[in-house]
Parts: C-alpha cells; sequence; structure tokens
C-alpha cells in the first residue's frame, strides 16, 4: 500500500481537453510537491504548495492543496501535446525533505 | 552545464556482481540522495546525505552502500546484486534537508541485472 495513491494511472486524451489528476493520502505532510518526468530524464519540479487550502498557478496548470494537508490536484487546461508526461506528486514529512512519491500519472496529449 | 550527473547511464551486469554508480552535483547543495524507481516508475528513497549525516531508509538492504568522499559526490555502491535490484536510480541534490526544498534529479542509472 503506497503513502501517496495518485488518480488516474494512465491519462489519453485530445489536445484542448481540460483534466485533473489527484493525489490522496490518509497521513498529514508539511508540504507536497508536484514533479514532471520525461523519458530518460529525471523529474523535475512544477510546483511546492506549503499551506492548507492553498492554490497555485502555472500558466495552464493550478495545482491545490487539500485543506488538511492530506490531499493535492493538479488541473491543466487546454492540454497540449507538450503537456505528455509522468506526473508525480511527493509530499514531505517533519522537517526533512526525504519526499515519498505518489505512484504517478502517466498523461498522454494527442494533436 | 550539468547540475547533477550521474554515471554511467546504463548497466547490465550479471547477478552476484558488485557495481557503483556515480553521482556528482555542482550546485554548491548541502544535501544529496538517492532514489529507485521500478518498472511501475514507483519512485522510492533509498539515502538521504547531508554534512556526513546519512539517514537510510529501512527497507534498503545492506548491500547498499552510499559512499561520499566530498560534499558535491555521493556514489552508491551494490554488492551481490540481484534481479530486483533491476531498475532505474536517479540521484538528486537539494540546498538543504528541510521540507519544501526543491529536488535536483540527475538523467538516471537504468540498472539491469542478468
Amino acid at each position: 500500500t503506497q503513502l501517496l495513491e495518485q488518480s488516474p494511472q494512465f491519462l489519453s486524451i485530445q489536445e484542448g481537453e481540460n483534466l485533473t489528476v489527484y493525489c490522496n493520502s490518509s497521513s498529514v505532510f508539511s508540504s507536497l510537491q508536484w514533479y514532471r518526468q520525461e523519458p530518460g530524464e529525471g523529474p523535475v519540479l512544477l510546483v511546492t504548495v506549503v499551506t492548507g487550502g492553498e492554490v497555485k498557478k502555472l500558466k495552464r496548470l493550478t495545482f491545490q492543496f487539500g485543506d488538511a494537508r492530506k490531499d493535492s490536484s493538479l488541473h491543466i487546461t487546454a492540454a497540449q501535446p507538450g503537456d505528455t508526461g509522468l506526473y508525480l506528486c511527493a509530499g514531505a514529512r517533519g522537517a526533512g525533505n526525504m519526499l515519498t512519491f505518489g505512484g504517478g500519472t502517466r498523461l498522454m496529449v494527442k494533436p | 552545464d550539468t547540475a547533477v550527473s550521474q554515471t554511467p547511464k546504463y548497466l547490465v551486469t550479471q547477478m552476484g556482481n558488485d557495481k557503483s554508480i556515480k553521482c556528482e552535483q555542482n550546485l554548491g547543495h548541502d544535501t544529496m540522495y538517492w532514489y529507485k524507481q521500478d518498472s511501475k516508475k514507483f519512485l522510492k528513497i533509498m539515502f538521504s546525505y547531508n554534512n556526513k549525516e546519512l539517514i537510510i531508509n529501512e527497507t534498503v538492504p545492506n548491500r547498499f552502500s552510499p559512499k561520499s568522499p566530498d560534499k558535491a559526490h555521493l556514489n552508491l555502491h551494490i554488492n551481490s546484486l540481484e534481479l530486483g535490484d533491476s531498475a532505474v536510480y536517479f540521484c538528486a541534490s537539494s540546498l538543504q534537508d528541510r521540507a519544501n526544498e526543491k529536488l535536483f534529479f540527475g538523467s538516471g542509472t537504468q540498472l539491469s541485472v542478468l
């Protein structure tokens, strides 16, 4: 059983569609990060959310941290083929930075 | 210009062998990590190393040992390789060992144990 559950695991959509990826846990996290990973590369940080209820926007990407700091969501508006990749959420507990990662959501955006 | 670099990119070896993966960061960061990503893309922390303090994930077999000759390097030694060790291993670094710090990842080493 993973500490952080991501859904859906796979998502294939057409260019221009909207989508939401979820990251859920029964544990409380001090912060939560979202990463994007492309084939053959390491994950790259997209955003860090720290405060319960926090919403951050990064162009067409909107990230939200749940009020109880147990879950998060990533919403992409008008998806583009360049958004294709593996999206990973990762939570930190305590003062240190040993992150726990979710299982990832593989997104494919078709032109 | 590469921030976190690890070598080799690919490593194919026989069961029972001992191998090492090297990692170097030129960001001046204090903390380095090793992560393992399995075939289902699940990324799991193995070690965190900060100012000579090693934090080990308790699930990591003692066949795995990190070696840090200096702050910019954290190498991973694996003894008596097993089939289940096949995975992609990522080195990462962060400025400090604090929650919310951004992790910078290398491009990974794909290890195949035959």
